[in-house]
Parts: structure tokens; C-alpha cells; sequence
């Protein structure tokens, strides 16, 4: 089974901070997804990617594969950044189930 | 509809009663996933349907948890002789393609609590 970790659990910030979220999981997987879930909301995908490293806006997601390591990075961080930031790898070839981190809970304040 | 949605959006049950929780995919998606957070909690798998069939059911904690996908489109998760642990957020996805290879789309879930 893929362990996957995110740090840190908990991450409060100044506006404008550029922010760095980790994960790593333990078996190779085919494909990592960064999610978004603000408070009572539902989930939004971010980033889907399986090497390298994709930008949207602000938000920038890398992957090393050899290393099972993804960053995602937060530029220019704003309030409406809070959320909780999910890290999720699918193993493919049929377990297409995504096993999912714990989260990153993640403040910006003003 | 343009999203992934669910029903009930809040569903408040006796211990012991049957409950059904319903999604209704993004149009023309294969492949739909059924997840369970519970609070403090990244999400936990429980099943996958490409098509009508379950690809994966590994993640149903027990056989009280049933669902089905009869036309491939909407689909049923089924929690029978519910239990105080079964409360949690159930979530829905769609996928075009899967998850190894397409972009998730969640519903906003259906938030089960047993008394």
C-alpha cells in the first residue's frame, strides 16, 4: 500500500510569503494530483502530473520521480490561499484509487 | 448539470437504519469514485467504476457498503445497519479517463452523521 506524507500538517503565513508544501509517498505511482478543499467546501483540482512540473497563476507543482517527492509552491500568497492542500498519487494499471495525505492546513494572514 | 452532484448534501440517521447517497457524474465521464473523509482527514478510497463495473472495490471498509452504477452514469452507494462510525463526508469524483491519466472533478459531498 502507498503511504503518502504532506508537510507541514500546519502552516501559517504572511501575506505575500512565497509557501512551499511537501509530499512524498513510498511505491512508484503513475500520476500525483494537488488538491484543494477550503473549510465546509468541496475538493478542486490543482495540478494532475506525472514528471516535471506544471504552473497555473501562482501556483507552481513539481515532481521528482526518482526521489517520490512533489512541491507544490504558493507565489505572492493571499488570504484567499487558506485552505487545506491535498497531495494524492494514483498507482494506475487498474488500482486507479487515489491514495490520499492528510492535508495541509494552511492560513495566510492579512 | 456542469458539476459532479450529490444528494443529500445532509443526511441525519438512527443507528442501524439503511442509507443511500447519490452522485451524479459530469456528463460523458467514465470513470466515477466514491471517497470518505472523515473529520481532520485527507479522504479515503472506497471504490471506482469505470463504466458500469466496479474496477476496484478494495477500499469498502465492510459488507454493509454497497454501490452500483447500473447505466454507467448516476451512482448508488448503499450503507446498510448503519453505525455511529460511519458518519463521515462521502465524496464523489468523475474522471474523463481515470485518475492516472485525467483530471479529478469532485462533487461537494454528503455529509452522513449517525446518532
Amino acid at each position: 500500500k502507498n503511504e503518502v506524507e504532506q508537510s507541514p500538517q500546519n502552516l501559517t503565513a504572511q501575506e505575500g510569503e512565497f509557501i512551499t508544501i511537501n509530499c512524498s509517498y513510498s511505491v512508484g505511482i503513475s500520476a500525483l494530483h494537488w488538491l484543494q478543499q477550503h473549510p465546509g467546501g468541496g475538493i478542486v483540482s490543482l495540478f494532475m502530473l506525472s514528471s516535471g512540473k506544471k504552473k497555473h497563476g501562482r501556483l507552481i507543482a513539481t515532481i521528482n520521480i526518482q526521489e517520490k517527492h512533489s512541491s507544490l509552491h504558493i507565489t505572492a500568497s493571499h488570504p484567499r490561499d487558506s485552505a487545506v492542500y491535498i497531495c494524492a498519487v494514483s498507482v494506475g494499471g487498474g488500482a486507479d484509487g487515489l491514495t490520499f495525505g492528510k492535508g495541509t492546513h494552511l492560513i495566510i494572514q492579512p | 448539470g456542469a458539476g459532479v452532484s450529490q444528494t443529500p448534501s445532509n443526511k441525519v440517521t438512527e443507528k442501524g437504519k439503511y442509507v443511500e447517497l447519490r452522485c451524479d457524474p459530469i456528463s460523458g465521464h467514465t470513470a466515477l469514485y466514491w471517497y470518505r473523509q472523515s473529520l481532520g482527514q485527507g479522504p479515503e478510497f472506497l471504490i471506482y467504476f469505470q463504466g458500469t463495473g466496479a474496477a476496484d472495490d478494495s477500499g469498502l471498509p465492510n459488507d454493509r457498503f454497497f454501490a452500483v452504477r447500473p447505466e454507467g452514469s448516476v451512482s448508488t452507494l448503499k450503507i446498510q445497519r448503519t453505525e455511529r462510525g460511519d458518519s463521515a463526508v462521502y465524496l464523489c469524483a468523475s474522471s474523463a479517463s481515470g485518475s492516472s491519466t485525467g483530471e479529478l472533478f469532485f462533487g461537494e459531498g454528503s455529509r452522513l452523521t449517525v446518532l
